[in-house]
């Protein structure tokens, strides 16, 4: 099956620096890759999402990049907020579907202002 | 417009007791979906269901958790015989029933679920 590896599990920005997370997949049938953003006791919320169709995907200080051929997408924010810090998962369909998501293990964002 | 709704948000249990965890997706879908997480782990995928149909439950544990999806009502995540390595959050997802094409899963704000 699918098999998402997300780096890295921390990551702590000074407020108006960029974050960068990338994500591997190990399923060459994978062509969908959403991002979710989950705040302490929140629910997890697409923020971002990519199809195996582009290569680069962004929505004003978000964007995600994809290489089909090395199996990795990757999440970068600019500029970023003390608001931006929350944890954040990576995740591709699985076997080709189009609905089981297989999900990284996030990555805890902090942003210190 | 009503988000996914869970409930209950919190459920404690001891061990050997039921859990019955309750779905209601977003106005006007028809996809629900279940996964776990555990602390400081991902979501992992547990079931897939549509109305009155089980599509995939591959992710689910072969004993004591059953999902169902009826005509009329919310979905039910049902854990028998919990056991202390049942305790995580719980999380419902919904999306719409747009064909073949990967669709947004919205997701509820989970029931956290504690055996003691």
């Amino acid at each position: 099956g699918e098999n998402v590896e997300q780096h890295p599990s921390t990551l702590s920005v000074q407020e108006g620096d960029s974050a960068v997370i990338k994500c591997t997949y190990s399923d060459s049938a994978s062509n969908y890759f959403p991002w979710y953003k989950q705040e302490l006791g929140k629910r997890p919320q697409l923020i971002i999402d990519i199809r195996s169709n582009v290569g680069e995907k962004k929505d004003q200080r978000i964007a995600v990049t994809l290489n089909k051929t090395a199996k990795h997408f990757s999440l970068h924010i600019t500029e970023t907020q003390p608001e931006d810090s929350a944890v954040y998962f990576c995740a591709a369909n699985s076997g080709g579907s189009n609905y089981k998501l297989t999900f990284g293990k996030g990555t805890l964002l902090t942003v210190n202002p | 417009n009503a988000g996914v709704m869970q409930n209950p948000r919190h459920l404690v249990r001891r061990r050997g007791q039921e859990a019955r965890l309750r779905c209601s997706p977003m106005k006007g879908h028809s996809h629900v979906y279940w996964y776990r997480q555990l602390p400081e782990e991902g979501l992992k995928f547990m079931v897939y269901l549509q109305k009155e149909n089980i599509i995939d439950e591959s992710g689910m544990p072969k004993e004591r958790f059953s999902a169902e999806f009826p005509k009329e009502g919310p979905s039910i995540l049902r854990i028998q015989q919990v056991v202390r390595g049942d305790s995580a959050a719980y999380f419902c997802a919904s999306s719409a029933p747009t064909g073949a094409l990967n669709n947004e899963q919205f997701f509820g704000p989970g029931t956290r679920l504690t055996v003691l």
